[in-house]
């Protein structure tokens, strides 16, 4: 059974760093991956997804990275931002089926 | 604007009431899905649908049900079954089959905030 591991669960960084988010799965057969900011009480915004053929996806400030085959992910943050406080959650798409799995998050706050 | 929309925002249920979440989009999708989202933890899958008039149990179906009537539309029920329901639902859809553009990103609704008075 796929299981997504994100460690830390919270985090505090000051304005300007850059800081990196993991997530982990236990099962490599996946059809693609994808993290999501939250917001307080909102619904989940796409940020970057990568397909399990490719290695890295970037967008702006913003790099996700996937390793297939040791079950890892992780998100890379430049020049990290007040904006950029939320909440951070990865989920993997089982291949074969139409069920993603999430992860519990990253809850993020970059400091003034 | 494309997107998905959800109704109402907030839903307050009196023990042994029937209540229904509405979930819309206009993204021609082909998938839709409901999850519910409780503290501390992550998405958990109640029902998904790959089509209209078909649909599969996700995780944690029990107490709930749903319907696939149109493609744009995709209505949760709470049942008096649901022993705690009580949570944030999401509801979100995305385009498996799109083609060779297709990146099955999926979309997400701003969320329903259901509690049990």
């Amino acid at each position: 059974k796929q299981e997504v591991t994100q460690i830390p669960a919270a985090l505090s960084v000051p304005e300007g760093e850059n800081l990196v988010l993991n997530c982990s799965f236990t099962d490599s057969a996946i059809y693609n991956l994808q993290w999501f900011r939250q917001d307080p009480g909102k619904g989940l915004t796409s940020l970057l997804l990568i397909q399990s053929s490719q290695r890295e996806q970037t967008s702006g400030r913003l790099n996700a990275s996937l390793d297939k085959s040791s079950g890892r992910s992780t998100l890379y943050i430049a020049a990290s931002q007040p904006g950029d406080s939320a909440t951070y959650l990865c989920a993997v798409k089982q291949s074969g089926t139409y069920k993603y799995i999430f992860g519990t998050g990253t809850r993020l706050k970059v400091l003034a | 604007d494309g997107g998905i929309t959800q109704s109402p925002k907030y839903l307050f249920r009196k023990e042994g009431q029937n209540v229904t979440l509405s979930c819309e989009q206009n993204l021609n999708h082909d998938a839709m899905y409901w999850y519910r989202q409780d503290p501390g933890q992550g998405l958990r899958l109640i029902y998904y649908s790959q089509i209209v008039n078909d649909f599969q149990k996700g995780d944690i179906a029990e107490g709930y049900s749903v319907s696939r009537e149109k493609k744009e539309s995709f209505p949760l029920t709470v049942t008096s079954a649901q022993k705690n329901p009580t949570a944030f639902y999401l509801c979100a859809s995305s385009n498996p089959r799109g083609g060779e553009t297709s990146t099955d990103t999926q979309y997400f609704g701003p969320g329903t905030r259901l509690t049990v008075l």
